[in-house]
């Protein structure tokens, strides 16, 4: 167990929905990043917030957004889903604090979107 | 931002050989070098990792080598045993200074009894 929860582990939505991933970050990381997984294109950085703000932007859509709150559990929005959405989406923290050294990501257990 | 390149894409050995990836990656600045191993429908995990003011580092039956000149870095599997099946990523920070981390498109490794 990494310490990093997700939620929903399964999600299955129409196109055109919107659907709100949930992660909660290991107790006292202040960084949470979020990645999608694709079968063809690996781990694709999505965005990452560092204690409730955003410090770092990957390829993320227009119609996806995120959050981090006060008590540093982030959602991920994902909006007018396409078919080509469907995706394991996952979260990951780590202690890292900016301009320091790099330590470990934790990653969870992942979100398996299908959208039909 | 940074590039990070990984090969191969599938590796398949016989159990007991060696296997060895590689990354390349674009930025002279980048100081860290995971690799992240990711079993059938779980999460990745790290399994070692490097920083740029060493060459190699090892555990056990796993070690990672750094180039800084050339910019690539390499996983180092030996003596594999079945258990080894999965796919590998190499990874590196998006950008210097920055702790999120781009990844490489990841080696299936297949160990065969």
């Amino acid at each position: 167990d990494s310490g990093v929860t997700q939620t929903p582990k399964h999600l299955i939505t129409a196109t055109g929905q919107r659907v709100t991933l949930r992660c909660s970050p290991r107790s006292g990381d202040l960084s949470v990043y979020w990645y999608q997984q694709s079968l063809d294109q690996g781990l694709q950085f999505l965005i990452q917030y560092y204690n409730g703000e955003e410090r770092a932007k990957g390829n993320i859509l227009e119609r996806f957004s995120a959050q981090q709150f006060p008590d540093l559990h982030s959602e991920l929005n994902l909006s007018s889903l396409e078919l080509g959405d469907s995706a394991l989406y996952f979260c990951a923290s780590s202690s890292t604090n900016p301009g320091t050294e790099n330590t470990e990501a934790f990653f969870g257990q992942g979100t398996r979107l299908t959208v039909v | 931002g940074e590039n990070v390149e990984q090969h191969p894409s599938t590796l398949s050995v016989q159990e007991g050989d060696s296997a060895v990836i590689k990354c390349t990656y674009s930025d002279s600045a980048s100081n860290y070098f995971p690799w992240y191993k990711q079993e059938l429908g779980k999460r990745p995990q790290l399994i070692i990792d490097i920083r740029s003011n060493v060459g190699e580092k090892k555990d056990q039956r796993i070690a990672v080598t750094l180039n800084k000149t050339a910019k690539h870095f390499s996983l180092h599997i030996t003596e594999t045993q079945p258990e080894d099946s999965a796919v590998y990523f190499c990874a590196a920070p998006l950008n210097s200074g920055y702790s999120t981390l781009t990844f490489g498109k990841g080696t299936m490794l297949l160990v065969s009894p």
